[in-house]
């Protein structure tokens, strides 16, 4: 099955600094890769996601890289703000049948003002 | 549109007691999900159930079992609790649109075994 391995599993930057959250997968068959944001008590919410056709996607501040041969994708978080600071979980998933996406662990972002 | 929704909120057993965790979502989704979350480990799949009258085992699916009612509605069932089961439970659902298959997530259910 698929594995999906997240670094790293806790991030403090400062305000207006950008910050970078990598993930590995291992399925060469897993076209569709999502990131979710997770606030304190709070349920994932899809923040920006990427099939496998596309190398980038960028939305405002945040923006996501896929290296389809490496294996690997990575989110871009750009002049971070206090309100960035939650926990990020990125997936990866094939959607030819059933989507069954495999997350990774998780990475605390911290934003100090 | 309410999305996903799940009760109860929070929950506190005995061990040996068994429960009932309700999911339901009125976007009309065939896929639906259920996780746990424990800390450091990220979400893991129980159970999933790709479409009404379908159901199967994710990674984790020991000591429970699920009930997908119709397409709007997926429980899941824990007919012994154990302590190694408290942990917070994520309902989801998903379907095919256009480039994205972003899942839905319910409110989540906090649930702690004595």
């Amino acid at each position: 099955g698929e594995n999906v391995e997240q670094h790293p599993s806790t991030l403090s930057v400062q305000e207006g600094d950008s910050a970078v959250i990598k993930c590995t997968y291992s399925d060469s068959a897993s076209n569709y890769f999502p990131w979710y944001k997770q606030e304190l008590g709070k349920r994932p919410q899809l923040i920006i996601d990427i099939r496998s056709n596309v190398g980038e996607k960028k939305d405002q501040r945040i923006a996501v890289t896929l290296n389809k041969t490496a294996k690997h994708f990575s989110l871009h978080i750009t002049e971070t703000q206090p309100e960035d600071s939650a926990v990020y979980f990125c997936a990866a998933g094939g959607t030819g049948g059933s989507y069954i996406p495999t997350f990774g662990r998780g990475t605390s972002l911290i934003v100090h003002p | 549109n309410a999305g996903v929704t799940q009760t109860p909120k929070f929950q506190v057993l005995k061990t040996g007691q068994s429960m009932t965790l309700q999911c339901a979502q009125d976007m009309n989704h065939n896929s639906m999900y259920w996780y746990r979350q424990d800390p450091g480990m990220g979400l893991r799949l129980i159970y999933y159930s790709a479409s009404e009258g379908t159901t199967d085992k994710g990674e984790v699916p020991n000591g429970y079992n699920v009930s997908r009612l119709n397409k709007r509605e997926f429980s899941l069932r824990l007919e012994s609790a154990a302590p190694s089961q408290t942990s917070v439970y994520f309902c989801a659902s998903s379907e095919v649109r256009g480039a994205s298959n972003e899942q839905f997530f319910g409110p989540g259910t906090r649930l702690t075994v004595l």
